[in-house]
């Protein structure tokens, strides 16, 4: 079974700055990988970034970057120059390798203050 | 580019009816996921179905009901509708290579009155 955890229901940032989400992980699968999403106030599901249980690197997407460390079993989300429109909820989920069916963590809801 | 696309948008029923929401992944995306988000609450996985065949089963109650057609699309049926299941429905597609990111739609809200 694998389970996720977010343990910070709410941040808040100020614009520009950079803010550290944070996710851990417990699976049993050896094969795993790990997403982030952004779900605005609308209601929608965004992917952001994966990162997958083998990738040596760390993965990147424009202002959004995974800092996985395996050995701590945590896979925590960057938002590099924070903008309002970040303002939103964030889950971390964890995907199997089998069937690919995501377990979300419980989310954490980022402000930007301007 | 062409995104999941789920109808209805929203949906208001009362209780004890049934509801029919339906997912149309991305072209070429064979494995489809349903998911129900309460309110407040993080999204949990209730089925999907990988070639038209259910491929996993998670916390989803007997009322309910999901099938793939061969054109890949894939309904989600309700019945004996209760206020519990007043939740953000989404559904969401991906290619079946293990570990790739699902695309979701933009949900279909249902309230159950």
């Amino acid at each position: 079974a694998q389970k996720i955890t977010q343990t910070q229901p709410g941040m808040f940032v100020q614009e520009k700055e950079a803010v550290t989400l944070d996710c851990t992980y417990d699976t049993s699968d050896p094969s795993y990988g790990l997403f982030w999403y952004k779900q605005p106030s609308s209601g929608e599901m965004i992917f952001l970034i994966y990162q997958g249980s083998y990738d040596q690197q760390n993965a990147t997407e424009g202002r959004y970057s995974l800092n996985f460390q395996k050995a701590r079993k945590s896979a925590n989300l960057v938002i590099s120059a924070s903008q309002l429109g970040d303002s939103a909820m964030y889950f971390c989920a964890g995907g199997s390798s089998n069937t690919g069916k995501l377990i979300f963590g419980q989310g954490t809801t980022l402000q930007v203050k301007p | 580019a062409a995104g999941v696309i789920q109808s209805p948008r929203h949906l208001i029923k009362e209780k004890r009816e049934t509801a029919t929401l339906k997912c149309y992944p991305i072209p070429r995306h064979d494995t489809v996921y349903w998911y129900q988000q309460g309110p407040g609450q993080d999204p949990q996985f209730l089925i999907s179905f990988y070639e038209k065949m259910q491929s996993d089963k998670g916390s989803i109650p007997d009322r309910f009901s999901a099938q793939q057609f061969s054109d890949y699309h894939s309904e989600l049926n309700m019945s004996s509708l209760e206020l519990g299941d007043s939740a953000l429905y989404f559904c969401a597609s991906s290619p079946r290579t293990p570990n790739t990111e699902a695309f979701f739609g933009q949900g279909t809200r249902l309230t159950v009155v």
